[in-house]
């Protein structure tokens, strides 16, 4: 069985501040993938990113980043210098590393508020 | 990047009747749509994935009489949730995935169900 939990509900942040959010999965597959999601208020899921399990490098787009360990099972965020549109429920997703049926289990969400 | 439609965008039904949600893919063939629940300030829980020209898979707990899934083409999936009811009230997300693609799903803008 998957899992994937997100254990911080809800973040209150001021613009600029960095903020991190935390991602812990469990998966009895080897091979994997791992997504984030972004969920403004309109309800349309943004996709952020997908990592393979085999591909440890963190990475970096602009102000985002995330921070891949396997040894810990997380999967974290970064948003540098947050700005209000960063305002907005953010999800963590775990998929099996298959050519069909590709199921995504997602974590329960932590909404980011960013105050001006 | 791929696009997926829904219609209607927001639905308002009574008790008792059948309503129709739509899922396009617009710019590609989807041979995976899968439907997906999402309750306020909760996560999106899967309710059945439909193969094209084959039938869905609905996961535990959802009714298949109740939620009927079509995947007649490659790229429309239909959701017809029958006899509504209040508690059926939710937001709707489907997603499609295209042939030899396996980890990309590419979502809907969802689909607002209140049953009054």
């Amino acid at each position: 069985a998957q899992k994937v939990t997100q254990a911080q509900t809800e973040i209150s942040v001021v613009e600029k501040e960095d903020v991190t959010l935390d991602c812990v999965y469990e998966t009895r597959d080897t091979t994997y993938y791992l997504f984030w999601y972004k969920q403004p208020p309109s309800g349309e899921l943004v996709f952020l990113i997908r990592r393979n399990s085999f591909d440890e490098q963190n990475e970096i787009s602009g102000r985002y980043s995330w921070n891949f360990q396997k040894s810990t099972s997380s999967f974290n965020f970064t948003i540098t210098a947050s700005q209000v549109v960063d305002s907005a429920v953010y999800f963590c997703a775990l998929s099996p590393f298959e050519t069909s049926g590709s199921r995504l289990t997602f974590g329960e969400g932590t909404q980011l508020t960013v105050n001006p | 990047g791929a696009v997926v439609s829904q219609h209607p965008s927001r639905v308002i039904c009574k008790s008792g009747t059948s309503v129709k949600i739509e899922c396009r893919s617009l710019d590609f063939q989807a041979t995976t749509m899968f439907w997906y629940r999402q309750f306020p300030k909760q996560s999106l829980m899967l309710m059945a994935t439909s193969n094209e020209g084959s039938k869905a898979t609905y996961e535990q707990g959802v009714e298949k009489d109740k939620f009927l899934i079509n995947h007649a083409s490659l790229t429309l999936s239909t959701l017809t949730v029958t006899s509504a009811h209040p508690e059926d009230s939710s937001f709707y997300i489907c997603s499609a995935r295209g042939r030899g693609r396996a980890y990309e799903q590419y979502f809907g803008p969802g689909t607002r169900l209140t049953v009054t």
